[in-house]
């Protein structure tokens, strides 16, 4: 399995409140990823990184902002909960841009109240 | 609009028995065309990659099959075992980074 931890792995929160989500990757690689999964969606792409401190846009991306200081560490955040966040995260990794292999991480699962 | 529809949304089959899940799209550009399983609770994990020039692609009991002309891949499961019960993810690559994902076949597979 690919090195990638997410934390924290649950999480309930109350409307209005910040929220980080910590994705570490252990695999040295350049492009990091934060999707949400939904039912009855495919898992959307928030943001991702192409390297320390290059990230971008997702299809998904209002009301999140992401941050990567280090090659191993992708951060999403949540300025301001809110219930339609509600959802289950996961952090995906790769070593070339779209090509090649997408490794997921566990997920963190977020209830919005 | 880019999209990947899969079918059937879920299945029940019995333990030994074969099935087959369906992947269309309608993606341009394309670039790959991945499997992935999902078990409950947990993340995705590929099965198979396949670029247009591939038409199939195996993974021990798992065989994935594209038709770049129909824009339809199906994969297909050997002897099912309780294990194999899970989410499978059709997901195609477009352009340079952008994944489109459909919404999974939930399969079930009963002893």
């Amino acid at each position: 399995d690919a090195g990638i931890t997410q934390s924290p792995r649950h999480k309930v929160t109350e409307t209005g409140t910040p929220v980080t989500l910590r994705c570490h990757q252990t695999e040295n690689h350049r492009y990091m990823y934060w999707y949400r999964q939904d039912p009855g969606h495919g898992l959307r792409l928030i943001h991702y990184s192409y390297g320390v401190k290059d990230t971008d846009k997702g299809e998904v991306s209002d009301g999140y902002s992401v941050s990567r200081s280090k090659t191993e560490d992708f951060l999403l955040t949540l300025e301001s909960a809110t219930s339609s966040q509600t959802s289950v995260y996961f952090c995906a990794i790769s070593e070339s841009f779209g090509s090649g292999e997408l490794f997921f991480g566990e997920g963190s699962r977020l209830t919005v109240l | 609009k880019n999209q990947v529809e899969q079918s059937p949304q879920s299945l029940i089959i019995l333990e030994g028995k074969n099935c087959t899940l369906q992947c269309n799209y309608t993606v341009s550009p394309f670039s790959n065309l991945r499997w992935y399983k999902q078990d409950t609770g947990r993340g995705p994990v590929s099965l198979t990659i396949m670029t247009f020039s591939e038409n199939t692609k195996s993974n021990g009991r798992y065989t994935a099959t594209l038709d770049a002309d129909t824009k339809q891949s199906s994969l297909h499961i050997t002897a099912s075992q309780l294990s194999d019960s899970a989410s499978y993810i059709c997901v195609v690559g477009s352009g340079t980074y952008k994944y489109i994902f459909g919404t999974g076949t939930r399969l079930k597979v009963l002893a």
